[in-house]
């Protein structure tokens, strides 16, 4: 299986400020990496799909960018809101594979 | 829209058997297929099973092949999850996804609220 992994585990930012998330894969997954935003006591909401394209509903501060086997997630201007885990999923190959998360925290 | 409420989480004994529902509202349930993804305390998410829209295939990680059954009553917009022989490596909580495509790989872009299954002596 294709597995993910994330980098940095921690990310301490100040509202306000800008966050780049890494995501890597241990093979090529094409486009198929969809990136998704948890805060405690909720369920994963899908951010990203197909690299770059933001879900319903996502604020355009946050952006995908990324092919093969780098990914990137960034969001300017960092809001409240944002203060979260962020998971990156591979679907280009069965099964779908998780990276194992970067908290971002307020600094 | 589309809703997603999973049940039947609650405390077991390593060995026991559990069975979790996931019932769904606001789409085509029959259409698409259904995942099951979990979360152990503090972790990341792993995938866990998919059941095909027809009912026709099913697959499972290796971590719980074996143990762990998928099965679907589309009458009822119910997918379930039965899991045998269960371990305290299997503490989690439990979550339903839909696909964003209904029959393809895809990513996830409806979940449930999860339902939390405490494997414990």
């Amino acid at each position: 299986e294709i597995v993910m992994t994330q980098s940095p585990a921690t990310l301490s930012v100040s509202p306000g400020e800008r966050a780049t998330l890494s995501c890597r894969a241990s093979q090529s997954v094409s486009k198929n990496l969809a990136w998704y935003q948890q805060t405690p006591g909720q369920s994963p909401r899908l951010l990203i799909r197909g690299t770059s394209t933001r879900a319903a509903d996502v604020a355009a501060r946050f952006s995908g960018s990324g092919s093969g086997t780098e990914f990137n997630l960034t969001i300017t201007n960092l809001q409240s809101e944002d203060f979260a885990v962020y998971f990156c999923q591979q679907y280009n190959a069965w099964p779908e594979t998780f990276g194992p998360g970067t908290k971002v925290e307020m600094k | 829209q589309v809703h997603l409420e999973e049940s039947g989480g609650g405390v077991v004994q390593p060995g026991k058997s559990l069975r979790l529902s996931c019932t769904a509202s606001g789409f085509r349930f029959d259409h698409y297929a259904m995942h099951w993804v979990r979360q152990a305390p503090g972790k990341g998410l792993e995938w866990v099973a998919v059941i095909s829209f027809d009912g026709a295939h099913k697959y499972s990680a290796e971590s719980v092949k074996g143990r762990f059954t998928v099965s679907r009553d589309d009458a009822k917009n119910t997918v379930f999850l039965q899991m045998n022989n269960l371990t305290v490596e299997d503490t989690a909580v439990y979550f339903c996804a839909r696909p964003l495509l209904p029959t393809a790989i895809s990513c996830f872009d409806s979940w449930g609220q999860g339902t939390l299954v405490t494997v414990a002596s």
